[in-house]
């Protein structure tokens, strides 16, 4: 079963307000989670790594005051898109590291679907 | 982050073994290849990983060369629900993250 899960898997929102995607990991405490964007027929897209009680390193080209991360606990990351647009459709997938360590898994979460409408 | 080639796409009977090839000549020693592979509109799916030697589970066999610079993931019995885009990642030792390429799509056929 999925060990990594996010919720909604699907949300339609209108231009202008904000939504919020969660990311929970289930039987494990995660330090370390990931959230990347995935447009239609192309790759996944890092947008930013998240760590439990500090602030998200975000990669290049990616807006931190649009995509707001929180990552409060082990178990819970948090996606906000923030005054959301069309452009923000996508799907959003997070990640998590079970354990610290190259050799270790990590788990992905189902995806999230974005309609801004 | 060390960068990985595949081939965009590739067909494979049903039945058959699939040999997915993955170049990774700039890999540092430390740094382990992971597979993933991800159906339509779904989370990508963990399937194997490994560092230098030759690992098998319940999905798939992992074959490294010796010199680390490339690997192929073997399906031993591809079904149609193997249909799937399938990524190479090389995971970066410090951060751990993986940055995925444009990985290759397998269509298993009846």
């Amino acid at each position: 079963g999925a060990v990594v899960s996010q919720h909604p898997s699907w949300v339609i929102c209108k231009s202008g307000t904000s939504v919020k995607i969660e990311c929970r990991s289930l039987d494990f405490q995660a330090t370390t989670m990931f959230w990347y964007r995935q447009f239609p027929k192309q790759s996944l897209m890092l947008m930013a790594t998240s760590n439990e009680g500090s602030k998200a390193t975000y990669e290049q080209g990616v807006e931190k005051d649009k995509f707001l991360i929180n990552h409060a606990s082990l178990t819970l990351s948090t996606l906000t898109v923030t005054s959301a647009h069309p452009e923000d459709s996508s799907f959003y997938i997070c990640s998590a590291i079970r354990d610290r360590g190259p050799g270790n898994t990590i788990y992905f979460g189902e995806g999230s679907w974005l309609t801004v409408v | 982050d060390a960068k990985t080639t595949q081939p965009p796409s590739m067909d494979c009977a049903e039945g058959r073994a699939a040999n997915l090839p993955c170049n990774h000549s700039t890999i540092s020693g430390n740094e382990y290849v992971y597979w993933y592979r991800q159906i339509h509109s779904q989370g990508p799916q963990y399937i194997i990983h490994g560092l230098k030697n030759n690992e098998t589970n319940e999905m798939a066999s992992l074959i490294i060369t010796e010199d680390r610079k490339s690997s192929t993931l073997i399906l031993p019995h591809a079904t149609l629900r193997d249909t799937a885009v399938y990524y190479c990642i090389v995971r970066n030792y410090n951060t751990d993250k993986l940055i995925f390429g444009t990985g290759t799509r397998l269509q298993v056929f009846p």
